[in-house]
């Protein structure tokens, strides 16, 4: 079954880092790129960044510059998002997401299921 | 960055009727890196709509988009109970990738 699964849900002070894991499986692992996108409650949706699960290069948005560490372990068809410095508006529901191929132009095709990281003192 | 802005903010209809979504955005964007998607509560979004106009796999062909430059719509011909969610437009051609800020389509 195609799909990406995603670590479970983190409850952080603020300061403190993250990590949320993505496991690819149903497909080739290093054929695409990993997005990530977090959706604050209630909110819409803020793209944070990719890596390239082949070659391990990342690009993040300039919000998140300095605070985002994306990487993978092919041998294990996983991907990671390592978020520091955490504050209370940080608080919500990431996505991993697949960067589709030609057969959906390059849009988000695939997404995991999401994983709540709730910053709180 | 560009900025998508979504109007409506709600759309209230009935199941059958005919539902439009629009996404302007603050730069032209290239047709083939814009795109939709649907969320429902509780769900992780999905991919309805790419480049401008192709329905992604396994999307009813209720769906249709158009536009181009920075003018783009999302059109749903006969509502069903199961299309009342919140719909996202987004560019990718231009980083940072951008989404709208979504419109909830509701049962009227």
């Amino acid at each position: 079954q195609v799909q990406l699964v995603q670590s479970g849900a983190e409850v952080k002070k603020p300061g403190a880092s993250v990590s949320v894991s993505c496991r690819a499986s149903g497909y080739g692992f290093t054929d695409y790129l990993i997005h990530w996108v977090r959706q604050a409650p209630g909110q819409g949706l803020e793209w944070m960044g990719w890596i390239s699960l082949k070659s391990g290069g990342a690009s993040s948005a300039p919000k998140f510059k300095g605070r985002v560490t994306m990487t993978r372990d092919t041998s294990i068809s996983t991907a990671f998002m390592e978020l520091s410095g955490l504050r209370s508006d940080d608080t919500a529901l990431y996505y991993c997401v697949r960067e589709g191929d030609t057969s959906s132009g390059g849009a988000f095709d695939l997404w995991g299921q999401g994983t709540m990281v709730t910053v709180s003192s | 960055e560009i900025v998508l802005t979504q109007s409506p903010g709600t759309l209230s209809l009935s199941p059958g009727e005919r539902a439009m979504f629009s996404c302007r955005t603050s730069q032209s964007v290239k047709s083939q890196y814009l795109a939709w998607y649907q969320q429902k509560p509780g769900q992780a979004p999905r991919l309805l709509i790419y480049g401008v106009s192709s329905r992604a796999t396994g999307i009813p062909d209720r769906f249709s988009g158009s536009g181009s430059g920075t003018d783009f719509t999302l059109t749903i011909s006969r509502l069903e109970p199961e299309d009342f969610a919140v719909y996202y437009c987004q560019q990718f051609g231009t980083t940072p990738w951008t989404f709208g800020q979504g419109t909830k389509l509701e049962i009227k």
